[in-house]
């Protein structure tokens, strides 16, 4: 079965110090591939996507992310924290030419946590 | 416009009560889903509806749980009996088109159930 796999679950930094936190997923065709945030008190929403085309994508907030195909992997990244980035990530995978092509797999999450 | 809207926010029942979860997806948005996230752990997929019809089903455990979604808009989920462990937190979300087709899902705040 389709997982995906977060290997940090709980990050801790200084304002400006930089970030990336990995994501591998175990499936082995195509897929669509996602980072959500969830600020706290907030509902999950959208940091970035990537479909096709250029591996390294760019989200709001100055957050990137890049696909590895062969590493199976969509690490996310951004430079310099800041305080209101802290919050949970959750990477997810959707698999493209399957007959379950609605449904988004989640890993279990990675709580980041920026020291002012 | 208005995001996902689920009520109640907040449940707390005791065990074997029914429980039910309300959900208004973002007006035009075909699809819906019914996410379970336990603590510590990502969201995972309980059924999916397109329009009326729920495609994905299969993990919703069916002996105690249903959902349903009337006229294709909005949505409940039901629990009957509820158990100690079903306390999680249960999302709402909705997408305009799917996800294999550069859609992505928009969340509501989710419902949050404790079971005493």
């Amino acid at each position: 079965a389709q997982s995906v796999s977060q290997h940090n679950h709980h990050v801790i930094l200084s304002e400006a110090a930089s970030l990336e936190l990995g994501c591998n997923y175990s499936y082995g065709g195509t897929v669509n591939l996602f980072w959500y945030v969830q600020y706290p008190g907030q509902h999950l929403q959208l940091l970035l996507k990537y479909f096709s085309g250029d591996p390294l994508v760019k989200g709001i907030k100055g957050f990137e992310a890049e696909f590895i195909k062969s590493k199976f992997s969509f690490n996310l990244r951004k430079p310099s924290v800041q305080w209101s980035d802290t919050a949970e990530y959750f990477c997810a995978v959707n698999e493209k030419g399957s007959g379950n092509t609605g449904k988004l797999i989640f890993g279990q999450g990675t709580t980041l946590q920026v020291k002012p | 416009e208005a995001g996902v809207v689920q009520s109640p926010r907040y449940k707390i029942i005791e065990k074997k009560q029914p429980v039910a979860f309300w959900c208004n997806p973002i007006s035009g948005h075909n699809t819906l889903y019914w996410y379970l996230q336990n603590l510590g752990q990502g969201p995972e997929l309980l059924i999916r509806y397109e329009n009326e019809e729920a495609v994905d089903d299969s993990q919703l455990p069916k002996d105690r749980f249903s959902a349903e979604r009337l006229k294709g808009v909005d949505s409940t989920l039901k629990i009957q009996p509820a158990e100690l462990g079903d306390s999680a937190v249960y999302l709402c979300a909705s997408s305009l088109v799917d996800l294999a087709n550069t859609g992505e899902l928009f969340f509501g705040e989710g419902s949050r159930l404790t079971v005493l």
